[in-house]
């Protein structure tokens, strides 16, 4: 059973700093690996998604990385602005379509 | 990019009485749409794999005579909960899939609809 761990829950940081977030997953038989971002109350955008056969992504001040063999995902905020601030989400699919989440890291930049 | 909205964005309901939510998608069509919930401060949890033309597919624990979902035309799916109790109140979204042949399997997620049982 494929299991989506993200670190850290929480996230608080000065404006203009670079940060990283963390995702693991435990079934490396992945087909993409999504990154979104929520804001309180609201749904999904998604912000990067990496096929199984990508190394990582870039779009503007964010880059994911992905080393499926180990597991795992990178999200790198570089200047990092207090519109930043949000709740970042990593989820993994297979075959199929499922989505399975991790529980999050809460981000917030402060002015 | 493509749209998949969702309606209504809030509802409040008494305990008993059984809510509709519908998700469309808007400029694409979508044989495969999924329904999420969400409780406060937890992430996504799939509750079940609808397809159009056939019967839902429900995850391990979800009772699908509680959780009812349609998907009656390539762009909308229904999730109807029946009987709702204030334990059913939490934040549902759904998501839509592009079915067009190299569209990437990117789920397309609608605004989220919270729901309150009273």
């Amino acid at each position: 059973k494929q299991e989506v761990t993200q670190i850290p829950a929480a996230l608080s940081v000065p404006e203009g700093e670079n940060l990283v977030l963390n995702c693991s997953f435990t079934d490396s038989a992945i087909y993409n690996l999504q990154w979104f971002r929520q804001d309180p109350g609201k749904g999904l955008t998604s912000l990067l998604l990496i096929q199984s056969s990508q190394r990582e992504q870039t779009s503007g001040r964010l880059n994911a990385s992905l080393d499926k063999s180990s597991g795992r995902s990178t999200l790198y905020i570089a200047a990092s602005q207090p519109g930043d601030s949000a709740t970042y989400l990593c989820a993994v699919s297979h075959q199929g379509g499922k989505l399975i989440f991790g529980q999050g890291t809460e981000l917030s930049v402060k002015p | 990019g493509a749209v998949v909205s969702q309606h209504p964005s809030r509802v409040i309901c008494k305990s008993g009485t059984s809510v509709k939510i519908e998700c469309r998608s808007l400029d694409f069509q979508a044989t495969t749409m999924f329904w999420y919930r969400q409780f406060p401060k937890q992430s996504l949890m799939l509750m079940a794999t609808s397809n159009e033309g056939s019967k839902a597919t429900y995850e391990q624990g979800v009772e699908k005579d509680k959780f009812l979902i349609n998907h009656a035309s390539l762009t909308l799916s229904t999730l109807t909960v029946t009987s709702a109790h204030p334990e059913d109140s939490s934040f549902y979204i759904c998501s839509a899939t592009d079915s067009e042949p190299g569209a990437k399997n990117i789920q397309y997620f609608g605004a989220g609809t919270r729901l309150s049982v009273l």
